[in-house]
């Protein structure tokens, strides 16, 4: 059973420039989460797909950060224009709802720390 | 709006020790869910207990114990007999009903508990 992978693990990368995440779910999983962490703080959700379809995006998703998630299987997350306040671990969590069970577990991939100087 | 507290940010214990994270949560949510994930240095969040706001029961998982008291919007969580492969930092969470249209309920993440346990 492979768990979410998320790739790369590190990016290191100069303000200004665009940058992009994928992750690919446990494979029976049609719901698909990203979520970004800093130092010293929980995780804060930032957008969430069903299948295809994103249906929720957070606030604090500016209009650089894009999220897609095309045949309901892998997603991207690209951030544009990167800023020193984009640093953080982007976090990916995939879930199978059961029914009857309201907001199921989820399942997180080991992140990928972005690092913008 | 909701909120999850953690006062506790770093707890040390020897193994064997018995330890308690608290978690304090705020919600107007009359239905809410209450979770507590532990993240180990790999960074891979693992789930360890949802409990739902109608079901006080508390539960028992091997050396886990869990204590959900709505009285005093609280879900702490108790390891006994800690071990060095407990130390992480633990997430207490917290969401209201699932949305009608999308079935989801953004998780609210405490800023966790990084717990040390040495030998």
């Amino acid at each position: 059973d492979t768990g979410v992978s998320q790739d790369p693990r590190h990016k290191i990368t100069k303000r200004g420039q665009n940058v992009t995440f994928r992750c690919d779910p446990i494979s029976e999983h049609n719901r698909l989460y990203w979520y970004r962490q800093t130092l010293g703080q929980g995780p804060e959700f930032l957008t969430y797909f069903q299948n295809e379809a994103q249906l929720e995006k957070s606030r604090l998703l500016s209009d650089r950060f894009s999220a897609e998630r095309p045949k309901g299987s892998f997603s991207t997350l690209e951030i544009q224009r990167t800023e020193q306040g984009d640093s953080a671990m982007y976090l990916c969590a995939s879930s199978l709802p059961i029914q009857g069970f309201a907001n199921e577990k989820l399942f997180f991939g080991s992140g990928t720390q972005l690092s913008v100087l | 709006a909701q909120k999850v507290t953690q006062a506790q940010t770093e707890i040390s214990v020897v193994e064997k020790e018995d330890v308690t994270l608290d978690c304090v949560y705020e919600t107007r949510d009359t239905t809410y869910y209450l979770f507590w994930y532990k993240q180990p240095p790999s960074g891979e969040l693992v789930f360890l207990i949802r409990r739902n706001s109608f079901d006080e029961q508390n539960e028992i998982s091997g050396r886990y114990s869990w204590n959900f008291q709505k009285s005093t919007s609280s879900f702490n969580f108790t390891i006994t007999a800690s071990q060095v492969v407990d130390s992480a930092v633990y997430f207490c969470a917290l969401s209201g009903p699932p949305g009608m249209n999308s079935g989801y309920s953004t998780l609210t993440f405490g800023k966790g508990t990084m717990l040390l346990v040495s030998p």
